[in-house]
């Protein structure tokens, strides 16, 4: 166990639904992100929240949507995805800044866009 | 063009034998190299910190090292388990050394998976 949960583990969706991924963080970190990781390829950094703040948002899709209501909450609302979609989501979450402090990953959730 | 590059892709070993991975970069200015380890479904777990000062740290049966004037890094496993098959991700953090809190860049590798047999 590292800190850091995400619900769900799985999920399969219709290129029409939508749906929210959800990170929660009891370290009491300042600092949580949203990565996608495609076969084969290095995990891609999405969005960076600091004290409840997007800080980074790394061109993505406005289908992925983040939400930080607080520092130990995270939402990634998905909305006509497509297939292309389908990956391993992990959250993390750190003291301080990525650069410099060690960064806490969940145990990621498994989205099939069908 | 910041880039960490991994090798092998992938490596099979057998339990109890030691095995070495390695990884190259070419990251600007460099903040710190790290090594995570994966397992299959599951989220990174960080093995290893090291900032340009350190060239070898260990963790247990891990041992990494640095070498920042050819940018190289490997990950030396001793006596190797069956529980570490898995993924190890190389990541190096690109920004000045005290980045205080700003995000610095985190470059990541596409790791070597390391599949041990009994």
């Amino acid at each position: 166990e590292t800190g850091v949960t995400q619900t769900p583990r799985h999920l399969v969706m219709g290129m029409t639904n939508k749906k929210s991924l959800k990170c929660e963080q009891h370290l009491g970190h300042n600092a949580m992100y949203w990565y996608k990781q495609s076969a084969k390829k290095p995990l891609e950094l999405m969005f960076v929240y600091n004290f409840k703040e997007q800080t980074e948002n790394n061109s993505v899709p406005s289908r992925f949507s983040p939400e930080c209501p607080n520092s130990s909450h995270l939402f990634l609302h998905l909305h006509t995805l497509q297939p292309e979609d389908s990956a391993l989501y992990l959250c993390a979450s750190s003291q301080g800044g990525q650069g410099t402090f060690e960064q806490y990953f969940g145990p990621g959730t498994r989205l099939t866009v069908t | 063009k910041n880039q960490v590059e991994q090798s092998p892709q992938s490596l099979i070993i057998l339990e109890g034998k030691n095995c070495t991975l390695q990884c190259n970069y070419t990251v600007s200015p460099f903040s710190n190299l790290r090594w995570y380890k994966q397992d299959t479904g599951r989220g990174p777990v960080s093995l290893t910190i090291m900032t340009f000062s350190e060239n070898t740290k260990s963790n247990g049966r891990y041992t990494a090292t640095l070498d920042a004037d050819t940018k190289q890094s490997s990950l030396h496993i001793t006596a190797s388990q069956l529980s570490d098959s898995a993924s190890y991700i190389c990541v190096v953090s690109a920004g000045t050394m005290n980045y205080g809190g700003s995000q610095g860049n985190l470059i990541f590798g596409k790791g070597t998976k390391l599949s041990v047999k009994p």
